[in-house]
């Protein structure tokens, strides 16, 4: 079974350009989240999907972070404008619905410049 | 707010003994508690997790202890070998939900 996809793997930007980031959840499972990973740190949660529903989305920026899943499957998450101190990795995590269990995508290292 | 604290940030431990990563927590109400295993360049891995009615959990090499009264909780690793050598991280529920606040990770190297 694959696990859950995210791409790219790996980004390079200048400060003030726009970014986006694609999440693939392992089949079958309706909660989606999004975490931002400082070197370092722990995961913290950007925000979570129940299908296509953002059921949390406190701790995102909305200022300039945003982010979809349209029919309830793969996420966007988009960053614009960009700023040096969102330099980190992007991970995307898939659960069931339901179940605590969470399992974690490769992650998208994000450099901003 | 709600906070997580691990210790070590960093062990290291000669091959084939015993590793023991703690956390405590500040959410009297979290009642869920994973363990995760990162390895470079990948996602953060679960191992094993525990619940709030339970005190104790193994799998293999791996166990859990949970101690709810003094809010805190570790991971135990026995007979380690150089494939633990990884980042690990705690992390604990906030109250019911499926939002964890994760520790600060440990860095575990497996001295061949």
């Amino acid at each position: 079974e694959a696990g859950v996809v995210q791409s790219p793997r790996y980004k390079i930007i200048e400060k003030k350009q726009p970014v986006a980031f694609w999440c693939n959840p392992i089949s079958g499972h309706n909660t989606l989240y999004w975490y931002l990973q400082n070197l370092g740190q722990g995961p913290e949660l950007l925000i979570r999907y129940e299908n296509e529903e953002a059921v949390d989305d406190s701790q995102l920026p909305k200022d300039r972070f945003s982010a979809e899943r349209l029919k309830g499957v793969d996420s966007t998450l988009k960053i614009q404008p960009a700023e040096l101190g969102d330099s980190a990795v992007y991970l995307c995590a898939s659960s069931i619905q339901g179940s605590h269990e969470q399992y974690f995508g490769p992650g998208t290292r994000l450099t901003v410049t | 707010g709600e906070n997580v604290e691990q210790h070590p940030s960093t062990l290291s431990v000669q091959e084939g003994d015993s590793a023991v990563i703690k956390c405590t927590y500040s959410d009297s109400a979290s009642n869920y508690f994973p363990w995760y295993k990162q390895e470079l360049g990948k996602g953060p891995q679960l191992i094993i997790d525990i619940r709030s009615n339970v005190g104790e959990k193994k799998d293999q090499r791996i166990a859990v202890t949970l101690n709810k009264t003094a809010k805190h909780f570790s991971l135990h690793i026995t007979e380690t070998q150089p494939e633990d050598s990884a980042v690990y991280f705690c992390a604990a529920s906030m109250g019911g939900t499926y939002k964890y606040i994760f520790g600060t990770g440990t860095r575990l190297k497996v001295l061949a």
